[in-house]
């Protein structure tokens, strides 16, 4: 199965720890967002990359949350000093930078319990 | 970012089609109309896409009106399979993060 891949798909947390997760894209897709989705609303987005370059980030996405894509490959998702807010589904998804080809994959998610 | 206007939920029999609406009075000239759709414990999937003509693909058939202020998404024969959250999402043409509202809840009965 070559889609995105998500890990860990489950992390439950004390609140004031910190947490990282992993994203590995599809391999030719050059963009990679993240997106959170709490209980019974849609996604949120908070960034994105286009190969290395962080180009977008959301108002969301505080300076406790920071995001890398070192080699436009994989990428990670840091929260520092979590809270019970944070909990929730974080997204990773993947897609190709052309105009009509720029379907989101998206990975199962790992959902985050802060407690 | 444009809006859209789903309802809350619908349901279907399995084996009947589905016609799922999605307002958007606000929609600018070059904007996307794209569906995707989340099953249970999953990420959100891409259904179709389209501007002005009417799309069709494996999945589903996209119909949009004239004045581009709605739009539909057409199960042909809704399966079990097919239970899941549908999102109506207005993208600009170069725009690249999807706004998400709430969708529609499609529950299918068997």
């Amino acid at each position: 199965d070559t889609g995105v891949s998500q890990d860990p798909r489950h992390k439950i947390t004390k609140r004031g720890q910190n947490v990282t997760f992993r994203c590995d894209p599809i391999s030719e897709h050059n963009r990679l967002y993240w997106y959170r989705q709490t209980l019974g609303q849609g996604p949120e987005f908070l960034t994105y990359f286009q190969n290395e370059a962080q180009l977008e980030k959301s108002r969301l996405l505080s300076d406790r949350f920071s995001a890398e894509r070192p080699k436009g490959s994989f990428s990670t998702l840091e929260i520092q000093r979590t809270e019970q807010g944070d909990s929730a589904m974080y997204l990773c998804a993947s897609s190709l930078a052309y105009r009509d080809l720029r379907e989101q994959y998206f990975g199962p998610g790992t959902r985050l319990t802060v407690t | 970012d444009a809006k859209t206007t789903q309802p809350n939920s619908m349901e279907s029999n399995e084996e009947e089609p589905v016609h799922l609406p999605c307002n958007h009075s606000t929609i600018s000239g070059t904007d996307y109309i794209h569906w995707y759709r989340q099953l249970p414990s999953q990420g959100p999937e891409y259904v179709i896409h389209g501007l002005t003509s009417n799309v069709n693909n494996r999945m589903a058939s996209l119909a949009i009106a004239e004045d581009r202020k709605s739009s539909t998404l057409i199960l042909h024969r809704a399966t079990l399979r097919d239970a899941a959250v549908y999102y109506c999402i207005l993208r600009a043409l170069y725009g690249n993060k999807l706004v998400f509202g709430a969708g529609t809840i499609l529950r299918v009965k068997s």
